[in-house]
């Protein structure tokens, strides 16, 4: 079985421009988290998907936005790039809502706003 | 006051060496605990879990949580040069609450 693939790997974005970043979670995994991770920090909670809807937001502002679709994948969309976006942006998925003992991570996106 | 610390290191041990890597955390509400392993430029791996106190053991890992002291400990026995990576403690208050994570501890084990 594929793991959770995220695309692109890599992209290099302008400030003020607009991102859009894609996930498509492990067959059969009905939820998808996305976490932002800053060079030399941990992973940071975004948003949490379930059955299409949201299920949680972390502490970051309306900047970034996301949705979840019939088949459950998802996208991360983030306007108005500022520098300190620039981060490996991860996506997990897991079969349920439940987070932690069936999280799967895909090996990010590596965004860096210049 | 942060709501997990862990000493990012580096943290640089001899092959076969037992390794102990530890986080704290301020809030006595949280009953997950989690270990996640971090290769370079891949996505955590979920390593092991516990809930509330006590120990889990995974073959040369084991899990420690001490609540009364909000401590929390992987330990790594017989250490490879494959366990070179990032590990992150994370916690979580329910099993369907956010992960909090750790800022990580970079461990290199020189063969």
């Amino acid at each position: 079985d594929a793991g959770v693939t995220q695309s692109p790997t890599h992209l290099i974005k302008t400030r003020g421009q607009h991102v859009t970043l894609r996930c498509s979670p492990i067959s059969g995994h009905k939820s998808v988290s996305w976490y932002q991770q800053v060079l030399g920090q941990g992973p940071q909670f975004i948003f949490q998907y379930y059955e299409k809807e949201e299920r949680g937001r972390g502490n970051f502002p309306d900047r970034f936005s996301a949705r979840q679709f019939p088949n459950y994948s998802s996208e991360l969309n983030v306007n108005a790039l500022l520098l300190g976006d620039s981060a490996l942006y991860l996506c997990a998925s897991s079969r349920e809502a439940r987070s932690i003992t069936e999280a799967f991570f895909g090996q990010g996106t590596r965004l860096t706003v210049v | 006051q942060k709501e997990v610390e862990q000493d990012p290191g580096p943290l640089s041990v001899p092959e076969g060496a037992i390794v102990s890597l530890n986080c704290t955390y301020s809030n006595s509400a949280f009953q997950y605990f989690m270990w996640y392993r971090q290769y370079s430029r891949k996505g955590p791996e979920l390593l092991m879990y516990t809930y509330s106190s006590g120990n889990k053991e995974d073959g040369r890992f084991t899990a420690q949580v001490d609540k009364s002291s909000k401590y929390i400990s992987l330990f790594i026995r017989d250490s490879q040069p494959s366990d070179s990576a990032t590990y992150l403690c994370a916690i979580s208050k329910t099993s369907y609450d956010k992960v909090i994570f750790g800022p990580g501890t970079s461990l290199s084990v020189i063969p």
